[in-house]
């Protein structure tokens, strides 16, 4: 059974930090990774998705990483901003595909 | 539109009311999703439709739940005897092909509530 863990479940720092976001996943069996971002009230905004032949993906200030034989994947925000603050969610399918297995997210506050 | 679109945005309902929430994918997407989230939760995977089948309905909790997609774009899930139980954030996801291959988009929602 695949289980997403997402730690720590919360993170506040100041502005203009660099940060790591973690994520972590029990079986390396994966076709790929999604990290979202979820504002309070809204849906689900995708960021990045890395394929499991790939090890990285960057988009702007974002930066993920993934290391299947680990089961693990990281989310680099470089010089954090306050309109960063929100949940972090990564997210991989399971079970032929079909079935898209979330962590409980990383709720992020920027402080200014 | 744009993006992917749910009605309601809020639903309150009486405990063992029949309740119908629909999902407009984004045009052109094959692959839906349904979700229901918690407060303080990643959400929960419900039924995943491949055109107009379900092609994965494993998440659906009991048979109170069912899913709809009858011409492989609009889907409605329904809800019979609602139970305060059920009361959570209910997501809709499409995608352009399946999950193995293509980024998901979500809606802002359903926020149903079972008095």
């Amino acid at each position: 059974k695949q289980e997403v863990t997402q730690i720590p479940a919360a993170l506040s720092v100041p502005e203009g930090e660099n940060l790591v976001l973690n994520c972590s996943f029990t079986d390396s069996a994966i076709y790929n990774l999604q990290w979202f971002r979820q504002d309070p009230g809204k849906g689900l905004t995708s960021l990045l998705l890395i394929q499991s032949s790939q090890r990285e993906q960057t988009s702007g200030r974002l930066n993920a990483s993934l290391d299947k034989s680990s089961g693990r994947s990281t989310l680099y925000i470089a010089a954090s901003q306050p309109g960063d603050s929100a949940t972090y969610l990564c997210a991989v399918p399971y079970s032929s595909a079909s079935k898209i297995i979330f962590g409980s997210g990383t709720r992020l506050s920027i402080r200014p | 539109g744009a993006g992917v679109s749910q009605t309601p945005s809020n639903k309150v309902t009486e405990k063992g009311k029949y309740v119908e929430l629909r999902c407009d994918p984004i045009s052109g997407h094959t692959a839906l999703y349904w979700y229901r989230q918690s407060l303080g939760q990643g959400p929960e995977f419900l039924i995943y439709f491949q055109g107009t089948g379900a092609a994965d309905d494993s998440g659906l909790p009991n048979d109170r739940f069912f899913a709809v997609r009858p011409e492989g774009s609009v889907s409605t899930l329904k809800i019979q005897r609602t139970e305060r139980g059920d009361s959570a954030v209910y997501l809709c996801a499409s995608s352009l092909e399946g999950p193995a291959l293509s980024p998901l988009h979500f809606g802002n929602g359903t926020r149903l509530t079972v008095t």
